[in-house]
C-alpha cells in the first residue's frame, strides 16, 4: 500500500515551453501532497505543498507564476513548469500524505525535467 | 534556514563494515527521519525518531538522536553492496504540521 507515482519518469522539453508533471497516490487519499526539486548530488528542496481543493503554499523563493500546481483531487497533483529554461532542469519529486496516517510522506520516484 | 548539515558528505567502506553518518539541526523539533535514496531514484523512508526518543533500531539500522546537541545518527551495521545510495536526515519542525526539511546528504559507496 500507499504507492505514489509520477508521469512522466522523465522528459526533455525545448526551453520556452511548458511542461506538466503528475502525482498520484494509487491507493490511498492523498489530503496533503509535497512538491520537492532536487539538483543533481544536491538535497531535497521543498518547492510547495499542496492540499486537496485550494492553493498550494510555495516556499519563499519559489515564483507561483512559473511553478504552477493543482491539486483538483485526492489522488492527483499536478506541477506544471511553465516557459522552462535550462536552469529548471532537475529532479522533481512528489511526495503524499495519507489522510489516515497524516504524519508519514509516500514519496514518488521522480521525474527528470532537461531544458534545451 | 533549518536545513540540516551532514556529515561525511561521502563514505567509502568495505562490505561488512559499519557505516555512521551524522545529521545535525538547528531549531526544535517533533521528529527526525533517515531515508535512502538510489541514484537517480525516489525516497525510500528508513527510520523515524521523535524528540522524546534517544535510540531506535530497526533490523542493521541504529539511530540516536541527542536534542541537546541537535545531532543525530545513523548506524548501519555489517554493511552490504547494496546499501550503496545517499542517505538523507530530515526534520518535521516543532509547530511545523508534517512538512520536512532535509539534511544535505551523506553519500554511501559500499565496496565488495
Amino acid at each position: 500500500g500507499a504507492v505514489v507515482s509520477q508521469h512522466p519518469s522523465w522528459v526533455i522539453c525545448k526551453s520556452g515551453t511548458s511542461v506538466k508533471i503528475e502525482c498520484r497516490s494509487l491507493d490511498f487519499q492523498a489530503t496533503t501532497m509535497f512538491w520537492y526539486r532536487q539538483f543533481p548530488k544536491q538535497s531535497l528542496m521543498l518547492m510547495a505543498t499542496s492540499n486537496e481543493g485550494s492553493k498550494a503554499t510555495y516556499e519563499q523563493g519559489v515564483e507561483k507564476d512559473k511553478f504552477l500546481i493543482n491539486h483538483a483531487s485526492l489522488t492527483l497533483s499536478t506541477l506544471t513548469v511553465t516557459s522552462a529554461h535550462p536552469e529548471d532542469s532537475s529532479f522533481y519529486i512528489c511526495s503524499a500524505t495519507d489522510r489516515a496516517w497524516p504524519r508519514d510522506q509516500f514519496f514518488g520516484p521522480g521525474t527528470r525535467l532537461t531544458v534545451l | 534556514s533549518q536545513q540540516g548539515e551532514e556529515d561525511p558528505q561521502a563514505l567509502s567502506i568495505q562490505e561488512g563494515e559499519n557505516a555512521t553518518m551524522n545529521c545535525s539541526y538547528k531549531t526544535s523539533i517533533n521528529n527526525l527521519q533517515w531515508y535512502r535514496q538510489n541514484s537517480g531514484r525516489g525516497l525510500v523512508h528508513l527510520i523515524l525518531i521523535r524528540s522524546n526518543e534517544r535510540e531506535k533500531h530497526s533490523g542493521r539500522l541504529r539511530v540516536t538522536l541527542d536534542t541537546s546537541k541537535k545531532s543525530s545518527s545513523l548506524l548501519i551495521t555489517a554493511s552490504r553492496a547494496a546499501d550503496t545510495a545517499s542517505y538523507f536526515c530530515a526534520t518535521v519542525l516543532t509547530g511545523g504540521g508534517n512538512k520536512l526539511t532535509f539534511g544535505t546528504g551523506t553519500q554511501l559507496k559500499v565496496e565488495l
